[in-house]
């Protein structure tokens, strides 16, 4: 069965400091992995999009890290502001190259910075 | 600007009275879907489209109709609405090409009574 989970399911950190957020998949046939920010009561924006040959790619403070062997995929945030406070959201997107199908949702890390 | 919109925002409602979200975006999107997000449960998909008058059923489809008729309008039927469907609805559009950023909407609240 396709599935994302993450962990942890939340976590409270101080201003300024990094955090690292975990996505483990057991998706197949696996596409690509994406990481959303979705603040309280809007829509999920995309942080990152990563294809299988890819292992990491940065959108600013946000890193993102794959392991297509272990299946398992990162997210790190350096110097956290509060406006990071936020669910993280791992997708990864199953079969081909058609947009959409298949995305198979985690259940999102809740993070609050506070200062 | 490019975006995805959606209306009403919030909507509360009694069993069984037909209802329908509307969602429209302005970047010539082929790929719409709509998904809707429970606490505990994070976001399911309920029906996609890859184009025009072609639909598709997610994950979650029963007790929900939609619709393709325009390439911008992608609207959610709820034919007899219940509590259970009570949730946070959000419609994403995207390019063709698994690689194509998906943009959602901001969602509309739905409360069934």
């Amino acid at each position: 069965k396709n599935q994302v989970e993450q962990s942890p399911q939340s976590l409270i950190i101080l201003e300024g400091k990094n955090c690292t957020l975990q996505c483990n998949y057991t998706v197949s046939p696996f596409s690509n992995l994406r990481w959303y920010k979705q603040d309280t009561g809007r829509g999920p924006v995309s942080l990152t999009i990563m294809t299988f040959s890819e292992n990491t790619k940065s959108n600013g403070r946000y890193t993102a890290t794959l392991d297509a062997d272990t299946k398992q995929s990162s997210l790190h945030i350096t110097a956290s502001q509060l406006s990071d406070s936020a669910s993280y959201i791992c997708v990864v997107s199953a079969g081909g190259n058609q947009a959409g199908t298949a995305l198979i949702f985690g259940k999102g890390t809740t993070l609050s910075v506070s200062s | 600007e490019a975006q995805v919109t959606q209306n009403p925002r919030y909507l509360i409602t009694v069993t069984g009275k037909k209802l329908t979200v509307t969602c429209s975006q302005n970047m010539n999107h082929e790929y719409m879907s709509w998904y809707r997000q429970d606490p505990g449960l994070g976001l399911r998909q309920i029906y996609y489209s890859m184009n025009v008058e072609v639909t598709d059923k997610g994950d979650v489809p029963e007790g929900y109709k939609v619709s393709r008729k325009e390439k911008r309008n992608f609207p959610l039927i709820l034919e007899s609405p219940s509590p259970n469907q009570t949730s946070l609805y959000f419609c994403a559009s995207s390019g063709q090409g698994a690689t194509y950023e998906q943009y959602f909407g901001p969602g509309t609240r739905l409360t069934v009574t």
